[in-house]
């Protein structure tokens, strides 16, 4: 079995600073890794994903993560925040032996004037 | 591309009733599609897995009679929540897989959610 732990429930950040927003994860098997970001009312939107390959990836509006697969760990990071990030972000894992995606519980951004 | 549609975006309806919410993909067919509910402050629960033509695959503790799902074709899957009770206010979200066969990883797709608020 799967699971996805997002220690921090809200993470404040003063606008400009930096972030991170921790993810750790358990499995038996490979895993493919995912951070999700929802605002208010809406659906969730794929910041990025590790399937395989660089351990540091890339993704949309100025976040990236590091696969850390000693440290079980998949911790989403962006070197300056804005106000329009507020948002809840959602850690999330798969594995290639079925399609269910299991969620973190998520971690509210709270960006400060 | 893999674009996820869901109607309605809210409802609000009475005691007893019957919803139903439909989540379309509209530029891809998905062989597989999922619904998550979300309680407020809460994270994604997987309620089913339905694949086209098939019956779908409840979770554990997901009422099945209760959360009827019907994936009739490729672009097209309801899910009608019987009987209505306040308790079943959410946040209903879907989405949508291509689901190629042989492939390691199939990339789930999300719908926008539709708000359900049961008087």
């Amino acid at each position: 079995a799967q699971s996805v732990t997002q220690l921090d429930s809200q993470v404040p950040v003063f606008e400009e600073a930096p972030v991170e927003l921790r993810c750790n994860y358990s499995s038996s098997v490979s895993v493919y890794l995912f951070w999700y970001v929802q605002y208010p009312n809406q659906g969730l939107q794929l910041l990025l994903k590790y399937l395989s390959g660089s351990t540091l990836v890339k993704g949309i509006n100025g976040f990236e993560a590091e696969f850390n697969k000693s440290q079980t760990s998949f911790h989403l990071r962006k070197p300056s925040v804005h106000i329009s990030d507020t948002a809840e972000y959602f850690c999330a894992v798969t594995s290639n032996r079925d399609d269910k995606i299991i969620f973190g519980k998520g971690t509210r951004l709270h960006i400060l004037p | 591309g893999a674009v996820v549609s869901q109607h309605p975006s809210w409802v609000i309806c009475k005691s007893g009733t019957s919803v139903k919410i439909e989540c379309r993909s509209l530029d891809f067919q998905a062989t597989t599609m999922f619904w998550y509910r979300q309680f407020p402050k809460q994270s994604l629960m997987l309620m089913a897995t339905s694949n086209e033509g098939s019956k779908a695959t409840y979770e554990q503790g997901v009422e099945k009679d209760k959360f009827l799902i019907n994936h009739a074709s490729l672009t097209l899957s309801t899910l009608t929540v019987t009987s209505a009770h306040p308790e079943d206010s959410s946040f209903y979200i879907c989405s949508a897989s291509i689901g190629t066969s042989g492939r390691a990883f199939n990339e789930q797709f999300f719908g926008p959610g539709t708000r359900l608020t049961v008087l």
